[in-house]
């Protein structure tokens, strides 16, 4: 079964304190892995996909096939960081998938001054 | 920076009525997608749309649900007999070529009375 699991349906850090937010998933095949942001009233925004490899505002993720996971990182929280966060998964476009995504329940992300 | 358009932003209707959700997706995307929020729950993928044709439908996707690009421009979204259960957040998202990432719109809140 295809399937994101986010575990924590809310985090409360302090600012200037690491972040993790957890992603696994469960699909067979090879998956493209996605982060996206909601902040407050806003649009649903890509923030991260596992083959760019790069750092949007500070975060990484990083693809473990090993543990079929894709967390979210950032070292040094900041209060303009609080939002909703969905990691994503899907079928590769070459592979014939037409991307259509699969979401985990989100995260709150909560930072505090 | 070109952005998806959905409208209306809130649409009221009473149960049993028609009701037509629009979209404007970015006007190089080649793909077309609906997802829905249901509050307090994931994001889940309803249809993508392709070629002008639907190439793929999730099961919540049923007769009630059909998918039209009447025009260059417009992407709809037309429930025929709304339920109760139709309340959601509706988003519509696009994508260009290849493995480029979706882009989603500010999303359409039905409600059904």
């Amino acid at each position: 079964a295809q399937r994101v699991t986010q575990p924590e349906k809310l985090l409360s850090v302090f600012k200037g304190a690491p972040v993790e937010l957890k992603c696994n998933y469960s699909y067979s095949g090879s998956p493209e892995l996605f982060w996206y942001v909601q902040y407050s009233r806003q649009r649903l925004q890509l923030l991260l996909r596992h083959i760019s490899r790069e750092s949007i505002k500070g975060f990484t993720a990083d693809l473990n096939k090993g543990e079929t996971s894709f967390h979210l990182k950032k070292p040094f929280a900041q209060e303009e960081d609080s939002a909703m966060y969905y990691c994503a998964l899907s079928g590769r476009p070459y592979g014939g998938s037409q991307g259509n995504l699969i979401f985990g329940k989100g995260t709150k992300l909560s930072v505090k001054p | 920076e070109p952005e998806v358009t959905q409208t209306p932003s809130h649409q009221v209707t009473q149960m049993g009525q028609e009701v037509i959700l629009r979209c404007v997706p970015i006007s190089n995307h080649l793909y077309f997608y609906w997802y829905r929020q249901i509050l307090g729950q994931k994001v889940e993928f309803l249809v993508s749309f392709y070629n002008n044709e639907i190439s793929e439908k999730s099961e919540i996707f049923d007769d009630q649900f059909s998918v039209e690009r009447p025009d260059g421009s417009n992407f709809t979204l037309k429930i025929r007999s709304t339920k109760l259960e139709d309340s959601a957040m509706y988003f519509c998202a696009s994508r260009g070529q290849g493995s480029q990432p979706q882009h989603f719109g500010d999303g359409t809140r039905l409600s059904i009375l």
